[in-house]
């Protein structure tokens, strides 16, 4: 069964912390995103990659930053969690070559 | 930006059909539309997508108009357990593109 993987559920963080949010994927997929999603406002892009060590910069990168070390591993990085970073967190995986998006379960991040 | 709209909410009695629209009017020649579902606290699903012609799967069906401007989701016999939020999007079949949702529409099945 297809899978995508984020380390944690539910985390909470303190002001000026740096945290860390991990993906892993076991479908060789070259694709890798990271959405942020809060209430009224649906899915926003943070960032993607379509390659090891390749980056993009979504809708809304800043914040943020991202690394892709190997294929199937994607984190997200908050360099200094601000509480405006309070927001569940979801991953999502897909080949370039037609098919679906694969997401996790996300990853619900409080700032204090 | 997203490149769909959908309406923010709909309601739809247990049993019947429910039918969940989308524009997608700057939709190009080889984008796809690919349906996606959110049930509360879980990640967003696939359900179906297509090119031009109509697609049923086990799940739903999807209808895309002519113009490809415009398409609508069908689940045929709605039951409590298809109260979600659902998102339409579009993407080309190739290539590496940022894939970006709206805000979706939250469907709520109702006894």
């Amino acid at each position: 069964d297809v899978k995508v993987t984020q380390s944690s559920r539910y985390l909470v963080k303190r002001t000026g912390e740096k945290v860390f949010l991990e993906c892993v994927q076991d479908m060789d997929h070259e694709n890798m995103f990271w959405y942020r999603q809060d209430p009224g406002l649906g899915l926003r892009l943070i960032y993607f990659s379509y390659d090891v060590k390749m980056k993009e910069k979504g809708d809304i990168p800043e914040g943020y930053s991202v690394s892709r070390e190997k294929k199937e591993r994607f984190s997200l990085i908050l360099e200094s969690a601000s509480t405006n970073q309070t927001s569940m967190y979801l991953c999502a995986s897909h080949s370039p070559y037609i098919g679906e998006l694969f997401f996790g379960e996300g990853s619900r991040l409080t700032v204090l | 930006d997203a490149k769909t709209t959908q309406p923010p909410s709909m309601d739809c009695a247990e049993g019947r059909a429910a039918n969940l629209p989308c524009n997608h009017s700057t939709i190009s020649g080889n984008e796809y539309v690919y349906w996606y579902r959110q049930i509360h606290s879980q990640g967003p699903q696939y359900i179906i997508h297509g090119l031009k012609n109509n697609e049923t799967n086990e799940m739903a069906s999807l209808i895309i108009t002519e113009d490809r401007k415009s398409s609508t989701l069908i689940l045929p016999h709605a039951t409590l357990r298809d109260t979600a939020v659902y998102y339409c999007i579009v993407r080309a079949p190739f290539g590496n593109e940022k894939l970006t949702f709206g805000t979706g529409t939250r469907l709520t099945i109702i006894p």
